[in-house]
């Protein structure tokens, strides 16, 4: 069946890298494309980017300068990075399957907390 | 970017009622208009997609309707495992937005 985990580092220092990585089973990241999409404790959704099953990448323009979205695609595995962190980076991190603009699965998310 | 709207930011409900929630977009976004729900310390969930096209496995008292600028989700007899937070998110165009959600409670 269809699954995707988000796995990574649960506490960031500010101005570090936050590495997150996206493991996906039951599809094919060649026919699928692949989104990040974040939320702050208690606030809405907000879509970061994503990655397309050709491999093609695109991002929020708000955090455009910071994010980088890549893939292996022979571990089925989609990777975020994005620098230069500050507190309001703080929530959680979802992966998720997007079928025609649509998504139809979604990871549990990865708590990211950004403090010293 | 697409700014969706949704209102109102939080409904009092009882159980049995019918209720809408509504999402509007700043420019049209043809049919490419879905529905999320999310329970606390949960994903969210695809209720509807397209604006009106059910998903398998979701209760049939969820609806879905509208296009262009102007959509409405549907509960036709709210149940107590309704009470969460509702998203709407376009996808006609990048970004895909996400409206700020609609919180159900009970009254």
């Amino acid at each position: 069946q269809v699954q995707l985990k988000e796995s990574g580092p649960g506490l960031v220092q500010p101005s570090q890298t936050l590495s997150l990585t996206c493991t996906v089973s039951g599809f094919s990241l060649t026919s699928y494309n692949v989104h990040w999409v974040r939320q702050p404790p208690g606030k809405g959704l907000e879509w970061m980017g994503r990655m397309r099953y050709n491999g093609d990448t695109s991002y929020n323009s708000a955090l455009k300068s910071r994010l980088s979205i890549s893939r292996d695609t022979s571990k089925n595995q989609v990777f975020l990075k994005m620098n230069s962190l500050q507190t309001d980076d703080t929530g959680t991190y979802y992966c998720t399957r997007e079928v025609v603009t649509d998504f139809d699965y979604w990871g549990q998310g990865v708590m990211v907390t950004v403090s010293s | 970017d697409v700014v969706l709207t949704q209102s109102p930011a939080t409904l009092s409900v009882t159980p049995g009622e019918r209720i809408s929630l509504s999402c509007r977009a700043s420019e049209s976004v043809d049919t490419y208009l879905h529905w999320y729900q999310q329970k606390p310390n949960e994903s969210p969930r695809l209720l509807i997609k397209y604006a009106s096209q059910s998903i398998s496995g979701i209760p049939s008292r969820f609806s879905g309707s509208g296009s262009g600028t102007d959509f409405t989700l549907s509960i036709n007899g709210v149940e107590l495992e309704d009470l969460s937070i509702y998203y709407c998110q376009q996808g006609n165009s990048l970004p895909h937005t996400f409206g700020a959600g609609t919180k159900l409670e009970l009254k």
